[in-house]
Order: C-alpha cells, then sequence, then structure tokens
C-alpha cells in the first residue's frame, strides 16, 4: 500500500529551539495534512495545504506543499514546552495515508 | 460546535466477545472514516462511507469486523468475536467530502481485549 516517509522518528530539543520535521512519498498527492496529538485524544488538523509549492502558516508553525506534490516538511519556530506531542503527516487524494508520526520532547 | 463524538472511551473485554464502537459525525459531513492506531502500525485507515455508503473497506483486517452506517449522524464498527490483537485505539474521523476535505478525528475508544 501507499506509504509516507515521516522523520525524524523523534526529538529531544530545547525550549526555544526551532524544529522541522517532513514527509515525503513516491506517489503525487492532491492534498497534504499535518496533525498534532497529544496523549489520550484523537489527532488534532494543525495545517491543510492544497496547492503544490503552497506554503502556509498557522501562528508558529509553517508547512509547505513541495512542488513535487511527493513531500511536505513542517516547521515550529520559538518552540514551547505545550508544543510536546506527535505530530503525523497525511495525503491523500480520495483517501489519506498517515505517516508513522514524530514525537516532539520539549525540556523548558 | 460538537465535534466528532464517540463512545465508549474506553473498552475491556474478554476475548470471544462481540465489541461495538459507535460513532456521531460532525453535523453536514458526508464522509466517515473508521481508523486503527497501534504502536507497531500506526493509523490505519480500517473503512470510510461516502453518504452513507460504504467506499472502501480494504482495511478491514478480516470478516470478524464490519462497520455499518444506519444515517448521516450514526456509525458503528463491530468486531465479532474479538481477540487480544485487536487491542488497539479506536479513530472515528468525518469531513465535508471523501475527497481533499481536511478530516476531524474523534477522541478515540481505547480497546484492550484480554
Amino acid at each position: 500500500g501507499q506509504q509516507l516517509n515521516q522523520s525524524p522518528q523523534s526529538m529531544f530539543i530545547q525550549e526555544g529551539e526551532d524544529v522541522s520535521m517532513n514527509c515525503t512519498s513516491s506517489s503525487i498527492f492532491n492534498t497534504w495534512l499535518w496533525y498534532k496529538q497529544e496523549p489520550g485524544e484523537g489527532p488534532v488538523l494543525l495545517i491543510a495545504l492544497y496547492k503544490a509549492g503552497e506554503l502556509t502558516s498557522n501562528g508558529r508553525l509553517t508547512a509547505q506543499f513541495g512542488i513535487t506534490r511527493k513531500d511536505s516538511f513542517l516547521n515550529i519556530s520559538a518552540s514551547i514546552p505545550s508544543d510536546v506531542g506527535i505530530y503525523f503527516c497525511a495525503a491523500g487524494i480520495n483517501k489519506f495515508y498517515f505517516g508513522s508520526g514524530t514525537k516532539l520532547n520539549v525540556k523548558p | 460546535d460538537a465535534g466528532v463524538i464517540q463512545s465508549p472511551r474506553h473498552e475491556v473485554t474478554e476475548m470471544g466477545q462481540e465489541v461495538t464502537l459507535r460513532c456521531k459525525p460532525i453535523s453536514g459531513h458526508n464522509s466517515l472514516f473508521w481508523y486503527r492506531q497501534t504502536m507497531m502500525r500506526g493509523l490505519e485507515l480500517l473503512i470510510y462511507f461516502n453518504n452513507n455508503v460504504p467506499i472502501d473497506d480494504s482495511g478491514m483486517p478480516e470478516d470478524r469486523f464490519s462497520a455499518k452506517m444506519p444515517n448521516a449522524s450514526f456509525s458503528t464498527l463491530k468486531i465479532q468475536p474479538s481477540e487480544p490483537r485487536d487491542s488497539a485505539v479506536y479513530f472515528c474521523a468525518s469531513s465535508f467530502s471523501a475527497g481533499q476535505e481536511t478530516q476531524y478525528f474523534g477522541p478515540g475508544t481505547r480497546l484492550l481485549v484480554l
């Protein structure tokens, strides 16, 4: 089946640092999504990308839809402790496939 | 507005028992998705419905799993008989359509089969 390769698998950073994570695929997709999941909760949508090359921000979060339509990245600037969680990329055309997640740990 | 509602939030059952998970999508959404999340396999799409009709059930692991959507505001995922390897968190999500529209997830049902 389709696979999204998400990296890194986990990150341990200091509060205030910037974070970058990405997803790649061997297939072309029309939509890329980024979600955050906290313990005991369902994934919450952070950013949705619909056009190749699109760069979208949501507060300290910025995500881009790769020009080849096979990749996307998510940046978090000036991280804070509440950024802790697992971040998932998802991509799809008629249905969505999910990456394996990036577990972010932020040390105060 | 209420988000996707799932019940129960937690379920503990014994192997061989029937398990029914319930989902109420966001009002006005036409598509509903059932996912399973485990440490080993991550988030897997089990089945999705569009306008109450099952469109793709290729992710349903076995005949022991079945899903129904009798109307636009309710869906069930049933496991009969349940097995320990079915232990996972089951999420329901909904969207305006099954195409490019983004999906909104419920809080999940944490299932433990002993």
